[in-house]
């Protein structure tokens, strides 16, 4: 069954750092998102994208955040200056259609950041 | 805040009996979702109840929405201890963005 992958599982990095998650959802998925999890606290939606362009996006979705997808595969969160307080379980999710219809989302199994 | 809220916060239970987890929210629905959480991993999805329904199914899970209530529960009968995770709920608002709004999960364990 095809599944949404991310890399790395694992990421450390010092504060003020740049770090690049990667996430390489469902092949024929047109939306994809971005959630995170700080530890013990709920999943918060950080930014959607459709069509090579962001539909969506939440007040955490601040200017040290960004996505791409590089190539037809590969859908990417940069964070560009870490902070402590992204220390956190990033999730990527795509669905085949957009959540208007209803559609089920397909999430990833995560890359947990800590910033030290 | 749209945000679904579960209950209880932890559970504790014996294989093969039924888990009962409940959420409540504040406004206006267009669809409320269920997902489980294995340890450190991620979201998978279960089951999505519109509005407009009332109760579903799907093997062993049973999902019931009360609009009236601003409610929905999510009963596991005969549970297994593979059924071990955190459970949450997200709510989708009617009228605005379709992007799911999680609450802070059911934390369930099933004891072999």
């Amino acid at each position: 069954e095809p599944e949404v992958t991310q890399t790395p599982s694992h990421q450390v990095t010092q504060m003020g750092q740049e770090v690049i998650l990667r996430c390489v959802p469902i092949s024929n998925h047109l939306y994809f998102y971005w959630y995170r999890q700080i530890l013990g606290q709920k999943v918060e939606f950080l930014v959607s994208f459709y069509n090579n362009e962001i539909s969506e996006k939440s007040e955490i979705f601040d200017d040290q955040f960004s996505v791409e997808r590089p190539d037809g595969s590969n859908f990417t969160l940069k964070i560009r200056s870490t902070k402590l307080e992204d220390s956190a379980m990033y999730f990527c999710a795509s669905s085949r259609q957009g959540l208007r219809v209803q559609e089920t989302q397909y999430f990833g199994p995560g890359t947990r950041l800590l910033v030290l | 805040s749209q945000q679904g809220e579960e209950d209880p916060q932890a559970l504790s239970i014996q294989e093969g009996e039924n888990a009962t987890m409940n959420c409540s929210y504040k406004t206006s629905i267009n669809n409320l979702q269920w997902y489980r959480q294995n340890s450190g991993r991620g979201l998978v999805h279960l089951i999505l109840i519109r509005s407009n329904e009332r109760e579903k199914h799907s093997g062993r899970l049973r999902v019931t929405l009360d609009t009236s209530k601003k409610s929905s529960s999510l009963l596991i009968t005969a549970s297994r201890a593979a059924d071990t995770a955190s459970y949450f709920c997200a709510t989708v608002a009617s009228g605005g963005s379709y992007i799911p709004t999680f609450g802070r999960g059911t934390s369930l364990i099933v004891h072999p």
